[in-house]
């Protein structure tokens, strides 16, 4: 079981808009940032989103990030076949004392 | 290229041991904190171990504690995992990642390592 929760499963179509959501306490989301990373199997998870909203060099402004109380938020707007990945959340929790993750995002391209 | 390459993975048999290995290249190891991440199949990524740039502070996840041994060898720009008494529910690919800030509020990790499979059985 996760720290932070996320959805299994988000699925669009080419071009669709995608959310995915994460979700938390007033420990970690509540009082810290929210970063977010792509990864498809057998490769290097990679930094999409950091300071909640932040994104990057290299990383296209079709990945946005927001935060709003205790959840967090990653949009992936004209959605490619390319983005076909899993995408985790992270944050520092503060009663843990410790770095937490969500369990994690398959974003299907239908 | 700035990049992560871990290494060490393997079969082990339940209660053997394993040192895990991360290189690195391409920026000033020194200058960061480092931390281990493990994704046991099927299952979100779980945070293992860290250890501060000069290798000041260590800290553990409470499910790992008494098990394993975070170092680094600042002069070969390299970051190990020694992990012990190997259970069963050890069994993960275990990423290695350099951290941006170790600032609570901040903190985030902006480069990850592919990652190396440690399969405990009998």
């Amino acid at each position: 079981q996760s720290v932070l929760t996320q959805p299994p499963s988000a699925s669009g179509t080419p071009g669709q808009r995608v959310t995915i959501s994460c979700s938390g306490r007033n420990s970690n989301i509540g009082s810290n940032s929210v970063s977010w990373y792509q990864h498809l199997p057998g490769t290097a998870p990679r930094l999409l989103i950091y300071r909640n909203g932040q994104r990057p060099s290299g990383v296209p402004d079709r990945f946005s990030g927001s935060k709003s109380g205790t959840s967090a938020s990653l949009a992936i707007s004209g959605l490619r076949s390319e983005d076909e990945a899993d995408y985790f959340c992270a944050a520092w929790d503060d009663t843990l004392n410790g770095r937490v993750f969500g369990g994690g995002t398959k974003v299907t391209v239908l | 290229e700035v990049q992560l390459v871990e290494s060490g993975g393997g079969l082990v048999r339940p209660g053997g041991s394993l040192k895990l290995s991360c290189a690195a290249s391409g920026f000033t190891f020194s200058n960061y904190g480092m931390i281990w991440v493990r994704q046991a199949p099927g299952k979100g990524l779980e945070w293992v171990a860290s250890i501060s740039s000069a290798s000041s502070f260590r800290k553990y996840a409470d499910s790992v504690k008494g098990r394993v041994i975070i170092s680094r060898d600042n002069a070969k720009d390299s970051l190990f995992l020694e992990v012990d008494s190997l259970r069963d529910d050890d069994t993960a690919v275990y990423f290695c990642a350099r951290e941006q800030t170790t600032v609570t509020t901040d903190w985030y990790c902006d480069l990850w390592g592919r990652g190396t499979l440690v399969t405990v059985s009998s």
